[in-house]
């Protein structure tokens, strides 16, 4: 069966510009999570979902990052204005429901490089 | 807060155990997973801890202390193709990731 798929899989963009990073979970899984990784360092919780309302945003480091999922399925991550320090591997995941022992699934990831 | 510790890096030989350690400082627990990532691709799950005790699935087995904020993974049987970053992660709604130990194997 089809697994995460995150899309674009490399977006390099110039500082100051506007990104959209999409994501695509398993069907059938209301949970939706979005993480950042760093090289050398562990996935960074960002924001996730349950359904179509974000059940804990606290991670977005700044409101530069904005995070949708309309439908409950697909989300989009979208950074304003990027910054160089936003260059990372962009990780989605996706769980049958959220908490507990509800194994996340992740997707391959999307690398910003901004310049 | 949330705060998790794992060793940086750890080496071991074709065939033998290691033990990975994790211990954690955080504000709500709902259960601890652990996940290994292979360089250049996303991580993907071992094991999963609610209660205090072993998990045993295969040659990996993962333990739990909650009352000590620890957890080890355990691998027997060491393989070449182990070598990867072994991510210990807290569920608490979200999910805080530590750094990740990186292992090695070596023949």
């Amino acid at each position: 069966g089809a697994g995460v798929s995150q899309t674009p899989s490399n977006k390099v963009t110039e500082k100051g510009k506007y990104v959209e990073l999409r994501c695509d979970p398993i069907s059938g899984h209301t949970a939706l999570y979005w993480y950042r990784q760093s090289l050398g360092q562990g996935p960074e919780f960002l924001i996730y979902f349950q359904g179509t309302g974000a059940a804990d945003d606290s991670g977005l480091p700044n409101d530069r990052f904005f995070a949708v999922r309309p439908e409950g399925s697909v989300s989009t991550l979208k950074i304003q204005r990027t910054e160089r320090g936003d260059s990372a591997v962009y990780l989605c995941a996706s769980s049958l429901m959220s908490g507990g022992g509800n194994e996340q699934f992740f997707g391959p990831g999307t690398r910003l490089t901004v310049l | 807060g949330q705060n998790i510790d794992q060793p940086t890096e750890m080496t071991a030989t074709e065939g033998a155990i290691v033990q990975i350690n994790c211990t954690y400082q955080t504000s709500g627990f709902n259960g601890l997973f652990w996940y290994q990532q292979h360089a250049g691709e996303a991580p993907t799950f071992l094991s999963y801890n609610v209660l205090d005790g072993l998990e045993e699935k295969g040659r990996f087995s993962s333990f739990l202390s909650r009352s000590k904020g620890y957890s080890y993974l355990l691998l027997k049987e060491l393989q070449m193709k182990d070598s990867a970053s072994y991510l210990c992660a807290v569920n608490a709604g979200k999910s805080t990731f530590g750094d990740g130990t990186t292992l090695t194997v070596k023949p």
